[in-house]
């Protein structure tokens, strides 16, 4: 079946680290969304990727599509207090549904 | 404008019990999902409505489970004979669609946690 696995499940950094999560398909992707969730909080939109080889940038975040369509990349510069939370890909892979990872939670030391 | 609501936020029923699920997208929005999401997990996919017609309904995990939206506005999530295992977070999510086909960002609701004793 159509299954995005997201990997580390967990990360802990101090302050000023930076932090990188993968999502990886066995499938070829239509597109890929990022999310992030807070404690206690619903998913919040981040970005979409479409292309292949897409690199998008946010301010301190960098979203990469793979060249095949077949995996994303999230990463934060200078980790923030404020980033805590779990960070979501989801995949499309055409049609309706939306399939999304496990999700990464990031932890940050003061 | 206002964001996606659903009710209750929070619900507790004893097995056995048929709960529902209310979710108010953002107006004009024509397309609307439903996920399910456990205790530290991603939000698993359960159907997909555009306007009132039901495109994909793949993701509800048995026929105790049933959405609707007859005006393509308001929906609702039924749960028929809860069950322990269906305690968790019901998420709903509204988006737009652009002219390619592809979907634009989804926007969640609050979401409802489902307690069943």
């Amino acid at each position: 079946g159509q299954q995005v696995m997201q990997i580390p499940q967990y990360q802990h950094v101090q302050e000023g680290e930076d932090f990188t999560t993968y999502c990886n398909s066995s499938t070829t992707l239509s597109n890929i969304q990022w999310y992030k969730q807070r404690p206690g909080g619903h998913p919040v939109f981040l970005i979409q990727l479409v292309k292949s080889g897409e690199v998008k940038k946010q301010k301190r975040l960098t979203f990469q599509f793979g060249e095949a369509k077949k995996n994303s990349s999230l990463h934060i510069t200078a980790t923030q207090t404020t980033d805590v939370g779990t960070y979501f890909c989801a995949g499309l892979f055409g049609g309706f549904k939306t399939i999304f990872g496990a999700g990464t939670r990031l932890f940050v030391k003061a | 404008g206002a964001g996606v609501s659903q009710s209750p936020r929070y619900k507790v029923a004893k097995r056995g019990q048929d709960v529902a699920l209310r979710c108010d997208p953002i107006s004009g929005h024509v397309s609307l999902f439903w996920y399910q999401q456990a205790l530290g997990q991603g939000p698993e996919f359960l159907t997909y409505f555009q306007n009132e017609a039901q495109l994909d309904k793949s993701g509800l995990p048995s026929d105790r489970f049933f959405a609707e939206r007859p005006e393509g506005s308001v929906s609702t999530l039924k749960i028929q004979r809860t069950q322990q295992e269906d305690s968790a977070v019901y998420l709903c999510a509204s988006t737009t669609v652009d002219p390619s086909g592809l979907y634009n960002e989804q926007f969640f609701g609050p979401g409802t946690r489902l307690t069943v004793l």
